[in-house]
């Protein structure tokens, strides 16, 4: 069976604080898709990164970085220097890779992410 | 590129009625993705496109929901004889890169 597990439910920072956010992943595929989303209050689901099983390298996006680690089976999402507009709720998610239906995506119970001021 | 969107924006109906959503993808996107997203819970797969062939439903699709894509362009979702239950937020999202969502339909059953 495939599993997204976003273990923190809530998280409260006060601006300019670094986050982590945390993704745990099960599959028995060899292959799949892990990727990040965000959900602003507005409620549009925004694509942040998708991830395929074969890199393992970390990745940074200005103050988004990404640490995927197979061995644990893990997909971290950290902000540096968090900002007022990254509170919204994040989401993780898995999809087989090679399949034909590639866009079918399991979602976490996401996490949301207030930043104070 | 205008990305996904969708009509209506917000729903409300009683019980018993029939709703219809639309979305309209990306263009150039031939997968088309409907999910369902309840309060505090992500989202969850209901069906998907390949072009114009509906090729897997979701359990969660019951025989009250039908979906359409006529010439693998804007898709439909209809809802008949809604039920409290389906209050939720419903997502269509066309393939690309990665996944891209619309802003979906708020359906409030009262």
């Amino acid at each position: 069976a495939q599993k997204v597990t976003q273990a923190q439910t809530e998280i409260s920072v006060v601006e300019k604080e670094d986050v982590t956010l945390d993704c745990v992943y099960e599959t028995r595929d060899t292959t799949y898709y892990l990727f990040w989303y965000k959900q602003p209050p507005s409620g549009e689901l925004v694509f942040l990164i998708r991830r395929n099983s074969f890199d393992e390298q970390n990745e940074i996006s200005g103050r988004y970085s990404w640490n995927f680690q197979k061995s644990t089976s893990s997909f971290n999402f950290t902000i540096t220097a968090s900002q007022v507009v990254d509170s919204a709720v994040y989401f993780c998610a898995l999809t087989p890779r090679g399949s034909s239906n590639t866009g079918k995506l399991i979602f976490g119970q996401g996490t949301t992410l207030q930043v104070k001021p | 590129d205008t990305g996904v969107s969708q009509d209506p924006r917000h729903k409300i109906t009683k019980r018993g009625q029939n709703v219809t959503f639309r979305c309209d993808p990306i263009s150039e996107h031939n997968r088309l993705y409907w999910y369902r997203q309840t309060l505090g819970q992500g989202p969850e797969f209901l069906t998907y496109f390949q072009n114009e062939a509906q090729l897997e439903k979701s359990r969660l699709l019951s025989d009250r929901f039908s979906a359409e894509r006529p010439k693998g362009s804007f898709s439909t979702l209809e809802i008949q004889r809604t039920e409290q239950g389906d209050s939720a937020m419903y997502l269509c999202a066309s393939e690309g890169v990665g996944m891209y969502f619309g802003p979906g339909t708020r359906l409030t059953v009262t």
